[in-house]
């Protein structure tokens, strides 16, 4: 699976659009760009996903370059409850026939600040 | 709530003690993934379970067993474990093999080795 590069840390003023990018510029054709995000101390949970067009749902958006080289995850609204640590994970799509794995790196750390 | 359980929430242990880590997801899949998280450091993947058959074991040292009874269930079973090996434990579940592979987390049990 490509490799992701995110920012270690961003902070946001709560109400604001939380704009978090991830450099994937080795992504493949048939990899998939998700989001999870991890509140402390709590087990990750998914947020959103998308291949090459732009994804929205109730939790956030996705952005994806042309080129599918970088994406941006929005939080359009961001909350304290969104503090958290966001991961970029692209992977592989497609009937795999077996379970496949996510690799998790060092991700962001978002601070909604009042 | 993420239809993934995992019990204890908290767990501490001597280095002689033997103990197990139980999850159990609701939702049908038929994956089951155990990952380790330490203090400041990325998830690392274990084990993975598709249709109770483990597909992969990440180097794990042997002091850790999982045991996957059925879809539903996972478990880790610990003995002799070292001080380093107290970290948060999260289980996961997925519809493992489809296209698009989200899995969902249980919120993990810390757990401590004395």
């Amino acid at each position: 699976d490509a490799k992701t590069t995110q920012p270690p840390s961003m902070d946001c003023a709560e109400g604001r659009a939380a704009n978090l990018p991830c450099n994937h510029s080795t992504i493949s054709g048939n990899e998939y760009v998700y989001w999870y995000r991890q509140i402390h101390s709590q087990g990750p949970q998914y947020i959103i996903h998308g291949l090459k067009n732009n994804e929205t749902n109730e939790m956030a958006s996705l952005i994806i370059t042309e080129d599918r080289k970088s994406s941006t995850l929005i939080l359009p609204h961001a909350t304290l409850r969104d503090t958290a640590v966001y991961y970029c994970i692209v992977r592989v799509g497609g009937y795999t026939g077996t379970a496949s794995k996510l690799t998790f790196g060092t991700g962001t750390r978002l601070q909604v600040t009042l | 709530e993420t239809g993934v359980t995992q019990t204890p929430r908290h767990l501490v242990m001597g280095m002689t003690n033997k103990k197990s880590l139980k999850c159990e997801q609701h939702l049908g899949h038929n994956a089951m993934y155990w990952y380790k998280q330490s203090a400041k450091k990325p998830l690392e993947l274990m084990f993975v379970y598709n249709f109770k058959e483990q597909t992969e074991n990440n180097s794990v040292p042997s002091r850790f067993s999982p045991e996957c009874p059925n879809s539903s269930h996972l478990f880790l079973h610990l003995h002799t474990l070292q001080p380093e090996d107290s970290a948060l434990y999260l289980c996961a579940s997925s519809q493992g093999g489809t296209p698009i592979e989200t899995q969902y987390f249980g919120p993990g049990t810390r757990l401590l080795v004395l």
